[in-house]
């Protein structure tokens, strides 16, 4: 079983629905990022958060640290936020690496 | 401010030779993180360079190593290429020891193994 799960794998949805994506992980974390890669591969940093919740834009990024889950919501949804979205927990301790998820793969229809 | 820059964007090599790719942080940045991203496998965490000392590395062969030079740039490099070894190789960094900071990714480099 991966450390770090996403669901749903794949998502397709019509302009302007909102959209939820849930990261669930099994191990603990210090911190839970959230990353967003286009097709060409480059890997942008949405949000870091290691309580409550975070607003940026249509973004929204929560997360449950007892029920070590997070969802990561699009509102009004848009084409161009078609893109892979990734959760990933950075480990306690000195280790500092990231621990990824598979992804989750969105398109949004026009 | 530049971001996280990687070069070179592509790279084809054959079994057995060997890949260097380089990683400039963002200035101020003193981490440096490589990760590889196999088709099929999601990101995986390779390196982490610090203050340029190897801090951690993932559960990968030793023929991947690395190093951090002065200025905080950094080269990953893998001998004796496999096929396998065909994979995005993303950088990233942040400021020191990265605590409670966000790592910025840069563009990668795709490596392809003939």
């Amino acid at each position: 079983k991966n450390e770090v799960e996403q669901s749903p794998q794949n998502l397709t949805a019509q302009e302007g629905e909102f959209i939820t994506i849930n990261c669930s992980y099994s191990v603990g974390i210090s911190a839970l990022h959230w990353l967003q890669q286009h097709p060409g591969g480059g890997i942008v940093s949405l949000f870091m958060l290691s309580s409550g919740k975070k607003k940026h834009g249509r973004l929204i990024a929560t997360i449950n640290i007892q029920e070590k889950h997070s969802s990561l919501h699009i509102t009004a949804s848009h084409p161009r936020d078609s893109a892979v979205y990734i959760c990933a927990v950075k480990r306690g301790g000195a280790t500092n690496k990231l621990i990824f998820g598979t992804g989750t793969l969105l398109a949004v229809q026009p | 401010e530049a971001g996280v820059t990687q070069s070179p964007t592509h790279l084809i090599k054959t079994r057995g030779q060997q890949a260097t790719l380089r990683c400039s942080p963002i200035s101020g940045h003193t981490s440096v993180y490589w990760y590889q991203q196999a088709l099929g496998l999601g990101l995986q965490f390779l390196l982490w360079y610090d203050e340029g000392e190897e801090r951690n590395r993932g559960n990968f062969p030793p023929r991947f190593s690395g190093r951090q030079f002065p200025n905080y740039s950094s080269e990953l490099n893998v001998n004796a290429l496999e096929l396998e070894d065909s994979a995005l190789y993303l950088c990233a960094s942040s400021p020191f020891r990265g605590r409670g900071e966000t790592q910025y990714f840069g563009p990668g480099t795709r490596l392809l193994v003939l």
